[in-house]
């Protein structure tokens, strides 16, 4: 069983739709990722936070905007999509934000698909 | 900026056979950590093993060992006797040993392992 939930497991929607993703993790784990996964190209990171603080924003269009109300939970809302945000958005986290020693745990992803 | 370069966008084995999975980086660090991610069709990525730049042995896990070539930039993963449960698409990764504001995981493409029975 994964420590790190998210959901749903599959989106579709429309350009002009809102969404959020969500994502939960039981590890008691103090810093959480949003990764993009697209075919053929490298994760990118998208967001990273520690102890419900933003870290990381890497030039991510504003269209994503996450949340992380406490340090168990991650939200990724997303308004006014383009086509080529279809993807899959993978959810990790780790004991603590900013030590390369401490191996990130995933979970299985969110495909969304943009019509 | 790093760079990981997996040159090998797929790979095939035989069950109960070896196979190595390729990867070099880029970095002008001397310290820094290695890492090789799995992720099945499942979808959740799992950690299979980590290697510390600073370390000159090279890590083991298993089935799993690393040929760590420090000079060449080379991080390459052998699977021995590999099983139908390998099957995945692998994904190696870097980091740099400072950590702090500046840390960041840099993916490869990945490459992806089919097992024939």
């Amino acid at each position: 069983e994964t420590g790190v939930t998210q959901t749903p497991r599959h989106l579709v929607m429309g350009m002009t739709n809102k969404k959020s993703l969500k994502c939960e993790q039981h590890l008691g784990h103090n810093a959480m990722y949003w990764y993009k996964q697209s075919a053929k190209k490298p994760l990118e990171l998208m967001f990273v936070y520690s102890l419900e603080e933003r870290v990381e924003n890497n030039s991510v269009p504003s269209r994503f905007s996450p949340e992380c109300p406490n340090s168990s939970h991650l939200f990724l809302h997303l308004h006014t999509l383009q086509p080529e945000d279809s993807a899959l958005y993978l959810c990790a986290s780790s004991q603590d934000w900013g030590l390369p020693n401490q191996p990130q745990h995933f979970g299985d992803g969110t495909r969304l698909s943009i019509l | 900026a790093q760079t990981v370069t997996q040159s090998q966008p797929e790979m095939s084995v035989q069950e109960a056979e070896t196979v190595t999975l390729s990867c070099t980086y880029d970095t002008s660090e001397s310290d820094y950590y290695l890492f090789w991610y799995k992720q099945p069709p499942s979808r959740q990525m799992i950690l299979v093993i980590r290697q510390e730049a600073y370390k000159q042995q090279n890590a083991t896990e298993n089935r799993f060992s690393v040929n760590f070539q420090k000079a060449a930039k080379s991080f390459s993963l052998k699977i021995s006797d590999s099983q139908l449960g390998d099957a995945a698409m692998y994904f190696c990764a870097y980091s740099q040993h400072s950590g702090g504001s500046n840390y960041k995981l840099t993916f490869g493409k990945g490459t992806l392992l089919t097992v024939n029975p």
